[in-house]
């Protein structure tokens, strides 16, 4: 069974940038679809995007285009999740999670433990 | 996008009664339709897939059924684990994939 572990939370102010991280252990690294979804405070789920390893690129949500690059390390079974000009919006907990085959995206069936970024000033 | 639209927003459920939670599309999606669970401070957890399929390790008293814009999600008997908020997400046609707001089951 798969595990994702991801970065530490991070405190950010507005218009910096963010990355997290999320370590794939016990799989094989391009088995299988990374998925990035975000639950702001008291919210419900927003998917940003996900990368495919098999297409090699990422595929995000319209609302996330030009501020969001989604990327992977296969030599570190790392994938990351980079978000620019952040606002106060934008703080949330953040997930990775996978999906269960590298050719599509699909449902999630194994989710990272979430990384609290918050946007203060 | 497909819009994914859950009802109702809270359910008070006693229990081991049943609930039933609803799940809409505002196109089709076939089966490609996940349920989800999510606790407190927890992490969401993929209940159901395919509309109707167990996850792994998901007890029988959970299951879900439809297919193209209605489905449901049926508890049988609630436990005391099962308060929850339960999310649906259609995984037909993306990007983007979808979520529903959720449905919150609280203690009546």
């Amino acid at each position: 069974q798969v595990q994702l572990v991801q970065s530490g939370a991070e405190v950010k102010k507005p218009g910096s940038s963010v990355k997290v991280s999320c370590k794939a252990l016990g799989d094989t690294f391009r088995s299988f679809a990374v998925s990035w979804v975000r639950q702001a405070p008291g919210q419900g789920l927003e998917w940003m995007g996900g990368i495919v390893p098999v297409f090699g690129t990422s595929n995000n949500a319209q609302k996330f285009q030009g501020r969001i690059t989604i990327t992977a390390d296969e030599s570190t079974t790392t994938t990351y999740m980079e978000l620019s000009s952040l606002t106060y919006d934008d703080t949330a907990v953040y997930y990775c999670a996978r999906g269960p085959r590298p050719v599509g995206l699909e449902y999630l069936d194994s989710w990272g433990q979430g990384t609290l970024v918050t946007v203060s000033s | 996008e497909v819009v994914m639209t859950q009802s109702p927003a809270t359910l008070s459920v006693s229990p081991g009664e049943r609930a039933t939670l609803s799940c809409r599309a505002s196109q089709s999606v076939n089966s490609n339709l996940a349920w989800y669970q999510q606790k407190p401070g927890q992490t969401p957890r993929l209940l159901i897939y395919g509309a109707s399929t167990r996850a792994t390790g998901i007890p029988a008293r959970f299951s879900g059924s439809g297919s193209g814009t209605e489905f449901t999600l049926t508890i049988s008997s609630l436990q005391s684990e099962d308060f929850a908020v339960y999310y649906c997400q259609q995984y037909d046609d993306w990007p983007p994939l979808t979520f529903g707001g959720g449905t919150k089951v609280e203690i009546k």
